[in-house]
């Protein structure tokens, strides 16, 4: 079974230049998240959609990050104008989306330096 | 105050010594209890799954939770220098992934 699959796995801009991650979940998986990892931090959640739709928003900056996931399979998330503190790790995952199942499945990343 | 707090470490041990690993958090509604483990340049990968108090054992690895004092456990024995990666444990009040809160993860490294 093929994982998570994240374009592009680095990635360097300038500050207040855009840039746009795309994450290919595992198929048939209906839920897809969307984490943003700092240095030395864990993972925290941006984004969770069910199928196409979203469940939790609730700490994306909304004023330059969006994100979609058209026809409930891949995902796109977007940074627009970056600052130099979303400088991170990108995490995708993805699961069953099954309502008793907690196990989430994550790609390799993408590493985001901002300048 | 974090919701999850986890020491950063690092913790160095050599191989074939039990290693220790814990959070504590504050939400008494956390119901889910979760470790990943994070190999360098990698994602986290589920290595256990504990629902509310007890113990669950899989091998080298014992979770541990104790809700009554808000704090969790991962033991690791016999490690070995493969085990050397960051563990990150995570909880959430509810099923399906929902609001699932990451600690900030323990770095190891086994020493050969």
């Amino acid at each position: 079974e093929a994982g998570v699959a994240q374009s592009p796995r680095y990635k360097i801009i300038e500050k207040r230049q855009s840039v746009a991650f795309w994450c290919n979940p595992i198929s048939g998986h209906a839920t897809l998240y969307w984490y943003q990892q700092i240095l030395g931090q864990g993972p925290k959640l941006l984004i969770q959609f069910q199928n196409n739709g979203v469940v939790d928003d609730s700490q994306l900056p909304k004023d330059r990050f969006s994100a979609e996931r058209l026809k409930g399979v891949d995902s796109t998330l977007k940074i627009q104008p970056a600052k130099l503190e979303d400088s991170a790790v990108y995490l995708c995952a993805s699961s069953p989306g099954q309502i008793s199942y907690n196990e989430q499945f994550f790609g390799p990343g993408t590493r985001l330096t901002v300048l | 105050q974090k919701e999850v707090e986890q020491d950063p470490g690092p913790l160095s041990v050599p191989e074939g010594a039990i290693v220790s690993l814990n959070c504590t958090y504050s939400n008494s509604a956390f119901q889910y209890f979760m470790w990943y483990r994070q190999y360098s340049r990698k994602g986290p990968e589920l290595l256990m799954y504990t629902y509310s108090s007890g113990n669950k054992e899989d091998g080298r690895f014992t979770a541990q939770v104790d809700k009554s004092s808000k704090y969790i456990s991962l033991f690791i024995r016999d490690s070995q220098p493969s085990d050397s990666a960051t563990y990150l444990c995570a909880m959430s009040v509810g099923t399906g992934g929902f609001k699932t809160i990451f600690g900030a993860g323990t770095r190891l490294f086994v020493k050969a």
